[in-house]
Formats: C-alpha cells, sequence, structure tokens
C-alpha cells in the first residue's frame, strides 16, 4: 500500500528557532518525487520544497531544508529562523514517477509559531 | 504570479442535487486534478485530466463524479446526485510539468444538507 505518516499532529516552535517535521513513506517504487506542501489558514495549499528520489542531494529553499533518508523512507523538514507567516498545517506528499499520476498525501503536521 | 482560480468559494446544496464546482487551471498548464479535503482529514486524490482525458481516478471517483474541459481554459468537476458525505473542501490543481508540483486553487467549499 502507498501510504505517507506524519507522527506530529500538532508541533510549535518559539519565533526564530528551528522546527523538524518528520515524514516517513511506504512504497516498493524506486523512482518517485517527494513534496512538502503547506496549508495556511486561508486554505490554499503552496508547494514549499521538492526532492527527487534518485538524488541524494537534500534539497534546501531558503529557509526550508530537507533530511531524505531513502533507505529508511524518511523525508523530514526543517524549518530554520521560524516566522509567524510558517503557521499552516504541512502536508508530506509523493508522487511515483511512473505509471502513476496522484499524489499520496500524509494526515498533515498543525505548526504553531509563538511569538 | 498565475493562480488556479476556483469559484465558488462556498457551496451549499441539498442532498441529492447536482454541483458544478469551477475550476481556471494556469494556462499553459497540461495537467489539472481535483483533489479533497474532508473537514480534518487527509487531501485525497479524486481524478487526474491530461489531454482532454481522465488519466487517473480514484475509488471515490465512482458514477457520480465527472470532469470535462469544455472550453480549454475552464476544468469542471460535477456531482451528479449530492450525499452528505460529499461535504468536503474541493481542490483543483494543475501543473506544467508533473513532476516539479502542483499550484492548487483556494478550494471550494461543498456543503451538503
Amino acid at each position: 500500500a502507498q501510504t505517507v505518516t506524519q507522527s506530529q499532529p500538532e508541533m510549535s516552535v518559539q519565533e526564530a528557532e528551528t522546527v523538524t517535521l518528520s515524514c516517513t513513506y511506504d512504497t516498493s517504487e524506486s523512482d518517485y518525487y517527494l513534496f512538502w506542501y503547506k496549508q495556511p489558514p486561508s486554505r490554499q495549499m503552496i508547494l514549499v520544497i521538492r526532492q527527487e528520489a534518485y538524488k541524494q542531494q537534500n534539497a534546501t529553499e531558503n529557509r526550508f531544508s530537507v533530511n531524505f533518508q531513502k533507505a529508511a523512507k524518511s523525508f523530514s523538514l526543517k524549518i530554520s529562523d521560524s516566522q509567524l507567516g510558517d503557521a499552516a498545517m504541512y502536508f508530506c506528499a509523493y508522487r511515483i514517477r511512473t505509471s502513476y499520476d496522484k499524489v499520496i498525501f500524509g494526515p498533515g503536521t498543525s505548526l504553531s509559531v509563538i511569538p | 504570479e498565475p493562480e488556479v482560480t476556483q469559484t465558488p468559494s462556498h457551496q451549499v446544496t441539498q442532498m441529492g442535487q447536482e454541483v458544478i464546482l469551477r475550476c481556471v487551471p494556469i494556462s499553459n498548464h497540461l495537467y489539472f486534478y481535483w483533489y479533497r479535503q474532508i473537514l480534518g482529514q487527509k487531501v485525497e486524490f479524486l481524478v487526474s485530466f491530461y489531454n482532454n482525458e481522465i488519466s487517473e481516478k480514484s475509488e471515490i471517483f465512482d458514477d457520480q463524479f465527472s470532469v470535462e474541459r469544455p472550453d480549454g481554459s475552464n476544468f469542471t468537476l460535477k456531482i451528479r446526485s449530492t450525499k452528505l458525505e460529499d461535504s468536503a473542501m474541493y481542490f483543483c490543481a494543475s501543473a506544467q510539468d508533473r513532476d516539479y508540483g502542483y499550484t492548487f486553487g483556494s478550494g471550494t467549499r461543498l456543503t451538503v444538507v
């Protein structure tokens, strides 16, 4: 079964501090893409960062970076220098490159940022 | 920055009625999707659409659901006879290259009463 697990339903972080959101996934495929999406209270989902499974180098996008461990099927998101605008629901997701068109989403982690 | 636009933002309908949710994807995108999110639950795939036909659909997307791209700009989701359990936030998304992630719309909250 294709599943994504986010074991932290809720997390909080002090403004300017660093927080890591965890994600594990289950697939027997070797070629896939991993994503983190952010869903603020406005409800629109925004792509935060993307990782190609065949690349060992961890993706980085400004204050957002990932720790991709392919063997462990782990894809955590690190947010550095947290800002109030980072408060949102964060969804981990993946898409298998061949055969499938759909993206599988995890249940989400609700991140609060404390001023 | 280009946006995916969804209308209406909120729709209330009686059980058994037909609803059409509308989306205007980004103009040069080639792949189109509908997802839904029941309140407090995970985002679920409904259907993908490419080259004027459905490329993949989930088990949720039964005969009550249909999609259409009637005029090359709009992308609609029709639910023929709504049920209470269809109440959810429905998101449209589009992509120029599906490997690079989607651009989502702001969603339509559908409430079936």
